[in-house]
């Protein structure tokens, strides 16, 4: 079955510097990935996803991340980090409805 | 309205007790999910059901069962439960077509067994 792997479970960063969590995934078939953002003691909101086209997808909140076929990765980046960007961040791939989260990356963002 | 909804959210138990967690969805989505969050944040999928009829259902003890009663709803009943089944567990729905299938997620029910 196809799986995520997310490098690092915590990422520190400080306010107005670069965020980049990091992704990969393993597939058999070509992939739709997802990226979502869980804020402390809610559900899982979508920030971008990949389907097919344009390897660089734009998401919300100023996020983006890109489809990397031959690192088979999917690495979500931000420009400049904002305190409110303070959550737990999840990858995910989904192969025919199955869809599957990495392990987390949480991210601190230091004023 | 919210899109996916699950009662309750906060649910503290004994050992041994019985419980359901009920989730509805008011998408027009043919699949529905369940998903378990342990403490170190993991998310695992648990089932899956589209239109009614179990499509997923990963290696989780016959204790937890799955019930859909139409498309909008699927609820999960959990019986005798145990200190492990602690974990927040979210319901969630995707529409099933060939183009994807952003899954969209319940804000979840927090489940302590004590």
């Amino acid at each position: 079955a196809q799986s995520v792997t997310q490098l690092g479970s915590h990422v520190s960063v400080s306010e107005g510097a670069l965020v980049l969590l990091r992704c990969n995934y393993s597939s058999s078939v070509p992939p739709y990935l997802f990226w979502y953002v869980q804020y402390p003691n809610q559900g899982l909101q979508l920030l971008l996803k990949y389907t097919t086209g344009a390897t660089l997808v734009k998401g919300i909140n100023g996020f983006e991340a890109e489809f990397k076929k031959s690192e088979t990765s999917f690495h979500l980046t931000k420009p400049s980090a904002h305190m409110s960007d303070a959550a737990e961040y999840f990858c995910a791939v989904s192969v025919n409805n199955d869809m599957r989260f990495g392990a987390g990356t949480r991210l601190t963002v230091k004023p | 309205d919210t899109a996916v909804s699950q009662t309750p959210k906060y649910l503290v138990t004994q050992m041994g007790n019985d419980k359901s967690i009920k989730c509805e969805q008011n998408l027009g989505h043919d699949t529905m999910y369940w998903y378990k969050q342990d403490s170190k944040k993991f998310l695992k999928i648990m089932f899956s059901y589209n239109n009614k009829e179990l499509i997923i259902n990963e290696t989780v003890p016959n204790r937890f069962s799955p019930k859909s009663p139409d498309k909008a709803h699927l609820n999960l009943h959990i019986n005798s439960l145990e200190l492990g089944d602690s974990a927040v567990y979210f319901c969630a729905s995707s529409q099933d077509t060939v183009v994807v299938n952003t899954i969209y997620f319940g804000e979840g029910s927090w489940l302590t067994v004590v």
